[in-house]
């Protein structure tokens, strides 16, 4: 399994940004999918799930109303759209794949999001 | 939401020693739990889930114990390579949330 994330930079606050996580090596469609981020120096934080056809989604109080989450599993990708960024919404966001056993069992390799003037 | 407190938040040990790194929940999580290590500029990599369950791959010095409350991670010998990051999560009601993490660091 193979998860690439793609679409951070730098942002100016109030804007939005778009991140895309291409996953190869397993059936994409059969797995919910989650965005992780950690803050420079910081630890890990949930940011939000979808399941694996996209019928509940669930997101972290921090980012509730400002950023959503989808899948096309006919491309094998997820989305991450953050509206309305923030200064501490800085971090590198990580897609990750879940078991509802396991936890998250494959991570990507992160791209950071910087919310800065 | 569900709480989870690890602790020490920073260890000093020798290569050889047995670490031991604790997790808290704030309600029980049955044992909905999972460990991970995390290297600088690394993505996590699943060490433990199901509280004591090793993933597939992980060297066997790593353990996992708890349910409930309370949990913990060992490694019963330290190796060179596992001078990391370690995280406790819960996954047994969203939102999953962590644990504030525990560096183990070269004595």
């Amino acid at each position: 399994a193979q998860l690439v994330e793609s679409g951070g930079g730098v942002v100016q606050p109030g804007r939005s940004l778009r991140l895309s996580c291409a996953a190869s090596g397993f059936t994409f469609s059969s797995y919910g999918m989650h965005w992780v981020r950690q803050a420079p120096g910081k630890g890990l934080e949930w940011v939000a799930v979808i399941w694996y056809d996209g019928s509940n989604k669930y997101f972290a109080d921090s980012v509730k109303g400002r950023f959503t989450i989808s899948r096309d599993n006919s491309r094998n990708t997820l989305y991450l759209q953050m509206n309305s960024l923030r200064a501490d919404d800085t971090a590198v966001y990580y897609c990750a794949r879940a078991q509802i056993t396991l936890g998250f069992d494959y991570w990507g390799q992160g791209t950071l999001v910087t919310v800065s003037t | 939401d569900m709480q989870m407190t690890q602790s020490p938040s920073t260890l000093s040990a020798s290569v050889g020693d047995r670490v031991t790194i604790t997790c808290r929940a704030s309600q029980s999580i049955s044992s909905w739990l999972a460990w991970y290590q995390q290297k600088p500029g690394k993505a996590p990599n699943l060490l433990i889930y199901k509280a004591s369950s090793l993933e597939s791959g992980v060297p066997s010095r790593f353990s996992g114990s708890g349910s409930g409350t309370e949990f913990t991670l060992t490694i019963s010998s330290l190796q060179p390579d596992d001078f990391a990051t370690y995280y406790c999560q819960q996954y047994n009601s969203y939102p999953w949330t962590f644990g504030q993490g525990t560096k183990v660091e070269i004595k």
